[in-house]
């Protein structure tokens, strides 16, 4: 089944200590992306790659890192979190053919 | 500057009702243009999409959207609605550099 899968789902940390964010997609699909949900802001995009090594910011890049040593993983790095990075974040892959990205289910983290 | 605008917020219908979600963009030439959906705690998944060719383009789960290039409109339909369309929809568009531009969504209720 064609899919791409966060880890963790849910995440509750303090400020400051590092985490990353995991994402890695079936689909050998070259293009990935994350993006961030905030309530009235709709998503915003915050890393993407076209590929393997190629990595280029988004929209909101600030406090994030993100690598792609392999094609199907993408993880997000917030290396000294902010409560003001509490959110909802979605990794998404897509196909070059469709055009369609195909989401993860998303992985809620609070910074207190 | 180039956006994605999704004039309501929220829009509460009658089950069994028309719908009629709206989506404009500002972008020099036509992006292609895509609708997501996103159900309760779920990820997003893509309804329908536009690239070029007939201007009437029909998704999942009953729903259409029609291209107007002289509105930069691509409002999404559905003649009747039902229960479990409650979601939030998503307008996005990508003009050419494989980066997808969200609108800010509109939230479904439907009332028995």
């Amino acid at each position: 089944e064609a899919q791409v899968t966060q880890n963790p789902r849910y995440l509750i940390t303090v400020t400051g200590k590092k985490l990353t964010v995991t994402c890695s997609q079936n689909m050998n699909h070259e293009y990935m992306s994350w993006y961030r949900q905030d309530p009235g802001l709709g998503l915003r995009q915050i890393y993407y790659s076209m590929n393997v090594e190629v990595t280029d910011k988004g929209d909101v890049p600030e406090g994030y890192k993100v690598s792609r040593k392999e094609k199907r993983n993408f993880p997000l790095i917030l290396e000294s979190p902010s409560p003001n990075q509490t959110s909802l974040y979605f990794c998404a892959s897509m196909g070059r053919v469709t055009y369609e990205q195909y989401f993860g289910p998303g992985t809620r983290l609070t910074v207190t | 500057a180039q956006s994605v605008t999704q004039p309501d917020i929220h829009i509460t219908v009658s089950e069994g009702a028309s719908l009629e979600l709206r989506c404009n963009y500002s972008y020099g030439a036509t992006p292609y243009l895509f609708w997501y959906v996103q159900s309760p705690g779920q990820g997003l998944q893509l309804l329908l999409k536009y690239f070029s060719g007939d201007t009437l383009v029909q998704g999942i789960k009953g729903f259409e959207a029609e291209f107007k290039r002289s509105q930069s409109s691509f409002n999404l339909r559905k003649p009747s609605v039902h229960w479990s369309d409650a979601a939030e929809y998503f307008c996005a568009v990508e003009p050419g550099n494989e980066k997808l531009t969200f609108g800010t969504g509109t939230r479904l209720t439907i009332i028995p």
